[in-house]
């Protein structure tokens, strides 16, 4: 079965520092993968997606970035972290254009 | 690009009564609408979906409708339940094979079922 794992679970990172995200999924080859970002008390907005190694597309301009080095890893970056970069980051990733997203468990940014 | 509009944006029901959510969508080559159910701090995780070739779609409980041509649709929950308490999260996407399968979010509504 395909299961997707996060790491960290929760971060607390002081404004500029620079910040890494890990997404890796299992037992599913070529997914789509996808970056959203949760405010709190807010629905879920797209920051990028990718469809292969590679290929990145981002949805909202911003000082994040995503990369994907291998098929099933996904990787959201900073170089500078903003205080409004705080929220709840989630990776989800779609093995058909035909079935559901399903969601990692997801990421608790906090940026003092 | 998609926009999808959720309403209310939060619902307080008594044990055993009904909830409706509904959401509007503006791109009518949306052809993908799940639903999705987000308990505090945990990810969201689908309770039901529906396609455009069809109008409605049940599960136990849950039930959701599509009006194509007013490019809405909705949510049933009956028989609340106080383990319903949650956000719930409505989408609108276009699915096939040409489409990288992005899914635009509604903003969400808290819902919660007193005993």
């Amino acid at each position: 079965s395909q299961t997707i794992h996060q790491w960290p679970a929760t971060l607390v990172q002081p404004v500029g520092s620079p910040l890494s995200l890990e997404c890796t999924v299992e037992g599913t080859s070529n997914p789509n993968l996808y970056w959203y970002r949760q405010a709190a008390g807010r629905g879920l907005q797209l920051l990028f997606y990718s469809v292969g190694i590679g290929q990145i597309s981002s949805e909202v301009p911003q000082n994040l970035s995503a990369s994907r080095p291998q098929d099933r890893q996904f990787i959201l970056s900073s170089k500078k972290l903003l205080l409004s970069d705080s929220g709840f980051y989630l990776c989800a990733w779609m093995g058909s254009p035909y079935n559901e997203q399903f969601f990692g468990p997801g990421t608790r940014l906090t940026v003092l | 690009g998609e926009n999808v509009e959720q309403h209310p944006s939060t619902l307080s029901v008594q044990e055993g009564d009904s909830a409706v959510i509904k959401c509007t969508y503006s791109d009518s080559a949306s052809n993908y609408f799940p639903w999705y159910k987000q308990e505090l701090g945990k990810r969201p995780q689908l309770i039901i979906d529906i396609r455009s070739n069809v109008g409605e779609k049940k599960d136990q409980r849950i039930a959701v409708t599509l009006n194509k041509t007013a490019k809405h649709f909705s949510l049933h929950i009956t028989e609340t339940q106080p383990e319903d308490s949650a956000v719930y999260f409505c989408a609108a996407s276009i699915r096939d094979y040409t489409n990288a399968g992005k899914s635009t979010f509604g903003d969400g509504t808290t819902l919660t079922v007193k005993p």
